[in-house]
């Protein structure tokens, strides 16, 4: 799977939208793009997945770059419930194709 | 939603015993199954992959003989950490791919292994 690069750690206002931006360079034609999150102790959180078009769903948008290089997810009013690590991940839609986890981003919803 | 449960919750066990963790997809068939680990402060590590009904694909450096898993159904994977030591105490996480539906891979809660 192509590599993803995500900033460590982000913070955001309750209330508040919040962008995170992840950038996958070397993504190929049929990979998508998904997102998932970690509250601590818990197991990842399927969010939201996508091609090239922008995708929103009850949790979050999706907005990817037409070129594909990269793509942000947007919680548009975060709240401390969304405190958590949030992965980027790419990879082929088919087929049973493990996700690789990078580290993520660390967003911390202030009140 | 999928639903995917793992047991137990957490353990507790002593230096060169053994310990099975169960991962059970409830609401749906998983022809594949992952097994993940999570040391603390960091990220998910794929450890290895089982199909349904096959051996296990183990990623590299991770020791299989000591990390047995077992897919004998399309709802049940089982991890046996063999003679488990203190370093082998971690975050374990399975998931699975449901079945025809490639798209959609679903996490059980983790299992908190610490072995004395």
């Amino acid at each position: 799977d192509a590599k993803t690069t995500q900033p460590t750690s982000m913070d955001c206002a309750e209330g508040r939208a919040a962008n995170l931006p992840c950038n996958h360079s070397t993504i190929s034609g049929n990979e998508y793009v998904y997102w998932y999150r970690q509250i601590h102790s818990q197991g990842p959180q399927y969010i939201i997945h996508g091609l090239k078009n922008n995708e929103t769903n009850e949790m979050a948008s999706l907005i990817i770059t037409e070129d594909r290089k990269s793509s942000t997810l947007i919680l548009p009013h975060a709240t401390l419930r969304d405190t958590a690590v949030y992965y980027c991940i790419v990879r082929v839609l088919q087929g049973a194709q493990k996700l690789v986890f990078g580290q993520g981003t660390r967003l911390t919803i202030n009140p | 939603g999928a639903v995917v449960s793992q047991h137990p919750s957490w353990v507790i066990c002593k230096s060169g015993t053994s310990v099975k963790i169960e991962c059970r997809s409830l609401d749906f068939q998983a022809t594949t199954m992952f097994w993940y680990r999570q040391f603390p402060k960091q990220s998910l590590m794929l450890m290895a992959t089982s199909n349904e009904g096959s051996k296990a694909t183990y990623e590299q450096g991770v020791e299989k003989d000591k990390f047995l898993i077992n897919h004998a159904s399309l709802t049940l994977s089982t991890l046996t950490v063999t003679s488990a030591h203190p370093e082998d105490s971690s975050f374990y996480i399975c998931s699975s791919l449901r079945a025809g539906r490639s798209y959609e891979q679903y996490f059980g809660p983790g299992t908190r292994l610490t072995v004395t």
